[in-house]
């Protein structure tokens, strides 16, 4: 079962915030994000247990609610190179994971 | 730890001819994934390997897709029969289990199909 990411697409002024949305109808073992630029491969961002934990590293940030199967990425104070489109992956336990269709970021100066 | 790496990066093909892709992990993950990604969507799940053994493989997969991983290191995905709707970005990627590893990318092998 797909994810649902929303939004599909977000424009960001450098230094303005976002919130990139990520829902299941199935109960998740994990969620994982990931980032891809053009021609790129995707890159790992972070992984999230169920349990409800909230990680971060510098200002990208994510939180997992189990009881909603929904997990939101937050980028905060967003830079040039914050551009790209963001994955959930999500895992049912199976070891398999199923990504989203995408959320195209675009940080403009 | 040179990432993986995914031969040819581009690879153009008359409808009906047969393809192989290699993939070469990272060395020590015992993990490797093929996805394929079309323009504009997600990576798609294909097939898993762990250690050489095939664990699972997409139900919407065709039997002209088959995959190897000899000894458990490199691994090939051959299609047979190619078709136009094949044409597609195979990804591979690889992790260590257990399965809330990361996946590390390699940077795919673009398919044409004329």
């Amino acid at each position: 079962q797909q994810p649902v990411q929303s939004p599909q697409a977000v424009i960001l002024r450098e230094g303005e915030d976002a919130v990139i949305n990520c829902s299941s109808s199935k109960a998740l073992y994990s969620v994982h994000w990931y980032r891809q630029k053009h021609g790129e491969a995707p890159v790992f961002l972070m992984i999230l247990l169920k349990g409800g934990e909230q990680k971060g590293h510098d200002k990208i940030s994510a939180s997992f609610n189990e009881k909603k199967q929904q997990s939101s990425l937050y980028l905060t104070a967003s830079q040039l190179s914050y551009s790209g489109t963001y994955f959930c992956g999500t895992e049912l336990g199976y070891s398999t994971l199923t990504f989203g269709k995408g959320t195209m970021l675009l940080v403009s100066p | 730890d040179t990432g993986v790496s995914q031969d040819p990066r581009h690879k153009i093909t008359k409808r009906g001819q047969n393809v192989t892709f290699r993939c070469d992990p990272i060395s020590e993950h015992n993990r490797l994934y093929w996805y394929r990604q079309t323009l504009g969507q997600g990576p798609e799940f294909l097939t898993y390997f762990q250690n050489e053994a095939q664990l699972e493989k997409s139900r919407l997969l065709s039997d002209r897709f088959s995959a190897e991983r000899p000894k458990g290191s490199f691994s090939t995905l051959e299609i047979q029969r190619t078709e136009q709707g094949d044409s597609a970005m195979y990804l591979c990627a690889s992790s260590l289990a257990p399965g809330d590893s990361p996946l590390h990318f390699g940077n795919g092998t673009r398919l044409t199909v004329t």
